[in-house]
């Protein structure tokens, strides 16, 4: 059965420094998102993307985040510049319409 | 998107029917009520959903009420594996929008032998 991967599964940074989470969504899909978990917290969205371009962000997508589709398969978000309260479990998601989102098992950052 | 309510956590024999409720009050006609589940740390796991009719698959049925104002999900045999925080989620399709998923605290189910 296809499924969305993520790598790598746990990324340990220093404050300030830059990181790129990389998502393989399910090949036939064509909307994809990025969520997190901080510990303990509820699940957030951050930021949804179709055909090539954001299609809705949270308040939390904020300069120091981006996401980019480089090539036919992956789907990356990065941050600039991280700070301790990054620290959480990103999770990306894909979706062949609007309908269910399938995600991927995490990959959870943790920032010193 | 809609609120929706479920109660913090519910316990289960193992074998016997999990039946986790929800309401949605303030459900409009477009919405639709969407059931994932978390097990520990892992990534949310798309369950089922349904529009006005039941539903049924292989993981569980969907019972929404005649005015869809709230539903049950119905897991028919828990097993242990089954221990995991379900989420019920109402909103709309749009093929041209971001289609965000807003999770709540969601009902901490324990399956217990």
């Amino acid at each position: 059965e296809p499924e969305v991967t993520q790598t790598p599964s746990h990324q340990v940074t220093q404050m300030g420094q830059e990181v790129i989470l990389r998502c393989v969504p399910i090949s036939n899909h064509l909307y994809f998102y990025w969520y997190r978990q901080i510990l303990g917290q509820k699940v957030e969205f951050l930021v949804s993307f179709y055909n090539n371009e954001i299609s809705e962000k949270s308040e939390i997508f904020d300069d120091q985040f981006s996401v980019e589709r480089p090539d036919g398969s992956n789907f990356t978000l990065k941050i600039r510049s991280t700070k301790l309260e990054d620290s959480a479990m990103y999770f990306c998601a894909s979706s062949a319409g609007a309908g269910e989102q399938f995600f991927g098992p995490g990959t959870r950052l943790t920032v010193l | 998107d809609a609120k929706t309510t479920q109660p913090t956590s519910m316990d289960c024999a193992e074998g016997r029917a999990a039946n986790l409720p929800c309401n949605h009050s303030t459900i409009s006609g477009n919405e639709y009520v969407y059931w994932y589940r978390q097990i520990h740390s892992q990534g949310p796991q798309y369950i089922i959903h349904g529009l006005k009719n039941n539903e049924t698959n292989e993981m569980a049925s969907l019972i929404i009420t005649e005015d869809r104002k709230s539903s049950t999900l119905i897991l028919p045999h828990a097993t242990l594996r089954d221990t995991a925080v379900y989420y019920c989620i109402v909103r709309s399709r749009n093929n041209n929008a971001g289609n965000m998923l807003t999770f709540g605290g969601g009902t901490r189910l324990m399956v217990k032998p």
